[in-house]
């Protein structure tokens, strides 16, 4: 069935670095754009970076922007998210999404992977 | 960047009230609004795209209305399954933001 599996979340000191994955199935990866999204503890939903369905593009937002880097294996069906710099406001759950653009929204999401920053 | 308000944050109702939702953009963003229901522990899922589209599979209880800056999400006849946290969101140049969510709690 249509899903994505995300890995690699994990406890890290500040400063240090960590990839995320997120694995896909049962539809075509390689003809959707891909996003992160994050959630603190207790926190709402709040966007980290987006990757179009080839790769040609990318686009960050400003609390990771410098930090972070949004990459995809499409021979894979595979999104990652490089995080360098770790601090603790990263500390949250990692969603990947699958964005549908003829509905300007993010159809499937995974379950996340948590990511803990703390010394 | 564009925010979004969501109004109210919390939100006490019973079984079968009918219950809205509202979301406010900073800008005007045509129809261009899509709405999620997350639970505890799990992902969002969507509800309405293109502020009144409702998603394959999403009971035709929900609904979504407005344009422009004003957004409404309502659930006609509230279900035991809908006490949930709602999200509103929106995509434009590049870059996504959501509301703050607005948790709907057993009254």
């Amino acid at each position: 069935q249509v899903q994505l599996v995300e890995s690699g979340g994990g406890v890290v000191q500040p400063g240090t670095s960590l990839r995320l994955s997120c694995a896909a199935s049962g539809f075509t990866f390689s003809s959707h754009g891909m996003h992160w999204v994050r959630q603190a503890p207790g926190k709402g939903l709040e966007w980290v970076a987006l990757i179009w369905y080839d790769g040609s593009s990318e686009y960050y937002a400003d609390s990771v922007k410098g930090r972070c880097t949004i990459s995809r294996d499409n021979s894979k069906n595979t999104l990652y998210l490089q995080m360098n710099s770790l601090r603790a406001e990263d500390t949250a759950v990692y969603h990947c999404a699958r964005w549908f653009g003829l509905k300007n929204a993010f159809d499937i999401w995974g379950r996340g992977t948590m990511v803990t920053v703390s010394s | 960047d564009i925010q979004l308000t969501q109004s109210p944050s919390t939100l006490s109702a019973s079984v079968g009230d009918r219950v809205t939702i509202s979301c406010r953009a900073s800008q005007s963003i045509s129809s261009w609004l899509a709405w999620y229901q997350q639970k505890p522990g799990k992902a969002p899922n969507l509800l309405i795209y293109k502020a009144s589209s409702l998603e394959s599979g999403v009971p035709s209880r929900f609904s979504g209305s407005g344009s422009g800056i004003e957004f409404t999400l309502t659930i006609s006849s509230l279900q035991p399954d809908d006490f949930a946290t709602y999200y509103c969101q929106q995509y434009s140049d590049y870059s996504c933001t959501f509301g703050q969510g607005t948790k709907v709690e057993i009254k």
